[in-house]
């Protein structure tokens, strides 16, 4: 049973505009959350973080919301660059060293 | 720092044979992660280590799959024999990890094996 859930493989969006991704999640233990992004043949890279007693981050042009009570979050990217184009893991976990736990994925692209 | 340093980054490989996995950690890192990334299952966990010490390898597919870590700053991860399936991109990530902070890993380039 997937505990983190990205349900939208793929994401189009034209440059300039706001870029929206999306993450669900199961396991109410889950105190913080995370986006990564990741290029083709690249590992993932640490994007933003966002603490469950907040509901808002933001850091530039990316900005994490999260709903504690819908368990859900979402990344917005505004305004959206080319250079953006990448896949997009939702990550969760637990304070204490545990592993994270990631969704599949969500494919951004951002036409010119 | 170099950052996480995994290796081979593309394998291609029989049925049958052996494949070993490496990863170097970023110096004063403490924890060790394998994640596998296929298309139908997306990231998935394999093992980790706290300290040099597996403690969860829940993940691990088969009894084919094993990992160690000999030293604080270096980790294998085998697969024998390995099996078409198998073929994936492996993932190595490190982090310093505390009891309280929140888990912020490292990932490295990644290791494409393919078993033919």
């Amino acid at each position: 049973d997937q505990q983190v859930k990205q349900n939208s493989p793929s994401l189009s969006v034209q440059e300039g505009r706001i870029s929206i991704l999306n993450c669900d999640y199961t396991n109410s233990m889950f105190d913080y959350f995370l986006w990564y992004k990741k290029y083709p043949a690249e590992g993932p890279t640490f994007l933003i973080s966002i603490s469950s007693i907040k509901d808002k981050n933001e850091d530039g042009r990316f900005t994490v919301f999260l709903n504690k009570s819908a368990k859900h979050l979402s990344l917005h990217i505004v305004p959206s660059q080319p250079g953006d184009s990448a896949v997009y893991f939702c990550a969760a976990g637990v304070r204490g060293n545990t592993p994270l736990v990631f969704g599949k994925g969500t494919r951004l692209s951002v036409i010119a | 720092d170099a950052g996480v340093i995994q290796s081979p980054r593309h394998e291609v490989t029989e049925m049958g044979q052996e494949v070993t996995l490496r990863c170097k950690l970023i110096s004063g890192h403490n924890s060790l992660f394998w994640y596998r990334q296929t298309m139908m299952r997306g990231l998935e966990l394999l093992i980790y280590f706290n300290n040099n010490v597996p403690i969860d390898d829940s993940g691990m597919p088969e009894d084919r799959f094993s990992a160690k870590m000999p030293n604080a700053s270096f980790s294998t991860l085998k697969i024998q024999p390995s099996e078409p399936r198998d073929s994936a991109v492996y993932f190595c990530a490190s982090s310093l990890g505390s009891l309280s902070g929140a888990n912020v890993l490292t990932f490295g380039a990644g290791s494409r094996l393919t078993v033919l």
